[in-house]
């Protein structure tokens, strides 16, 4: 149980596009889903934590408005990097905690290069 | 500043040795901690976890201990196997707060056979 995938695993993608990626629960419905980025060799460090129906919660310094995040419904979040920079090349993970715990599940992550 | 992650902490072990691996944590109102490993190119994975209202916790081959005093966790992982070779991150969890997850550095983990 508690399974967490990422869609897609991997994306190039030119400057200034944007570029969706995809978080779901697969086994178990999650109320609060998280966002974070990982650069080589470091921590992860969360961006903005997403609740299911409202709007999320942006960590200081993340710019609400490059990073798009949208929480549908209880198994899906989505994360939307607006005109790409190569700056934002990154690794980023989502992960997902249910209704009746306090553990985050992690997704596989996706590698974002812009070029 | 501080060049956080460059140097990613290390710890070499061989094959069939227990290991220990170390986190300081940084608020006493932390009440729940999580030890996650993640593999090159992959999500962090979730080891085992501990509430502040114990002192030691043990799963398959792995054991955490908490040191609420100092604000010291410790996972220790018995007979380590090559595949355990991965970047262990440890995480606390503050009580009433937002259930966000504030993650330690790090530590590189390379088992040799």
């Amino acid at each position: 149980g508690a399974v967490v995938s990422q869609h897609p695993s991997w994306v190039i993608c030119k400057s200034g596009t944007s570029v969706k990626i995809e978080c779901r629960s697969l086994d178990f419905q999650a109320t609060t889903m998280f966002w974070y980025r990982q650069f080589p060799k470091q921590s992860l460090m969360l961006m903005a934590t997403s609740n299911e129906g409202s709007k999320a919660t942006y960590e200081q310094g993340v710019e609400k408005d490059k990073f798009l995040i949208n929480h549908a419904s209880l198994t899906l979040s989505t994360l939307t990097v607006t005109s790409a920079h190569p700056e934002d090349s990154s690794f980023y993970i989502c992960s997902a905690g249910g209704p009746s715990t306090d553990t985050q599940y992690f997704g596989p992550g996706t590698r974002l290069t812009v070029l | 500043g501080e060049s956080v992650g460059l140097h990613l902490p290390t710890l070499s072990v061989q094959e069939g040795d227990n290991s220990i691996i170390n986190c300081a944590y940084s608020n006493s109102a932390s009440d729940y901690f999580i030890w996650y490993k993640q593999e090159s190119g992959k999500g962090p994975q979730f080891i085992i976890d501990i509430r502040s209202n114990m002192d030691k916790r043990q799963g398959q081959r792995v054991t955490v201990l908490l040191n609420k005093t100092v604000k010291h966790l410790s996972l220790q992982i018995a007979a380590t196997q090559p595949g355990d070779s991965a970047v262990y991150f440890c995480a606390e969890n503050i009580k009433g707060g937002s259930e966000k997850l504030v993650f330690g550095k790090g530590t590189k983990l390379t088992v040799n056979p």
